[in-house]
């Protein structure tokens, strides 16, 4: 039941763009992406509730594709500051157990000057 | 505003020993979360609780591992007793679930975690 990321590392240069997919076996309800830089607590980036959602901010966007159970992380013209460790969770239905998130394993991307 | 609030930030005991860490959610949230991160199985859901109740403890490991809410604003993750195995870092998280939802359209905040060592 566990997304599968990939890839499972990825290293950029400064201003380099770069995905990161999330998959799942089963249909799923909501895709979460979050980040994590070493030593430190996950971060929250943003939800995607609808088959087929798009969202975004600052040059980090989302796209949610519900027919195909997977979402992808679009960061484009990296900084220095994303560095870190992205997972995503995914929930499986809306309510009670069923909504809790299963974390996939993360990516870590580095990025270089 | 503050976050959500862990402590001890590190512990280092010995086999056997008892272990209680602790975790204060955001004022106002109503569900909180108990995590486990390792390298080899990454992030792993332990128990959650809403509305200080705990409704799925299946990610608990054994019976070794205990937790309790007794109230909104305070929780507690026991291990009794541990084991090296038990080494982990263990997140806290909290969410304001919205109807019968709990976790799957709403943000979930992290503590900055506790490291716990067993040797």
């Amino acid at each position: 039941q566990q997304p599968v990321q990939s890839p499972q590392a990825v290293i950029l240069r400064e201003g380099e763009d770069a995905v990161i997919n999330c998959s799942s076996s089963k249909a799923l309800y909501s895709v979460h992406w979050y980040r994590q830089k070493h030593g430190e607590a996950p971060v929250f980036l943003m939800i995607l509730l609808k088959g087929g959602e798009q969202k975004g901010h600052d040059k980090i966007s989302a796209s949610f594709n519900e027919k195909k159970q997977q979402s992808s992380l679009y960061l484009t013209a990296s900084q220095l500051s994303y560095s870190g460790t992205y997972f995503c969770g995914t929930a499986k239905n809306y309510g009670g157990s069923q909504g809790n998130l299963i974390f996939g394993k993360g990516t870590k991307l580095s990025v270089k000057p | 505003d503050a976050g959500v609030i862990q402590s001890p930030r590190h512990e280092v005991t010995e086999m056997g020993q008892e272990v209680t860490l602790r975790c204060k959610p955001i004022s106002g949230h109503n569900s909180l979360f108990w995590y486990r991160q390792t390298m080899m199985r990454g992030l792993e859901l332990l128990i959650y609780f809403n509305n200080n109740v705990p409704i799925d403890d299946s990610g608990m490991p054994e019976d070794r591992f205990s937790a309790k809410m007794p109230n909104a604003s305070f929780s507690t993750l026991k291990i009794q007793p541990s084991e090296p195995r038990d080494s982990a870092v263990y997140f806290c998280a909290s969410t304001l679930a919205v109807g019968v939802d709990i976790s799957g359209n709403q943000p979930q905040h992290f503590g900055d975690g506790t490291r716990l060592s067993i040797l």
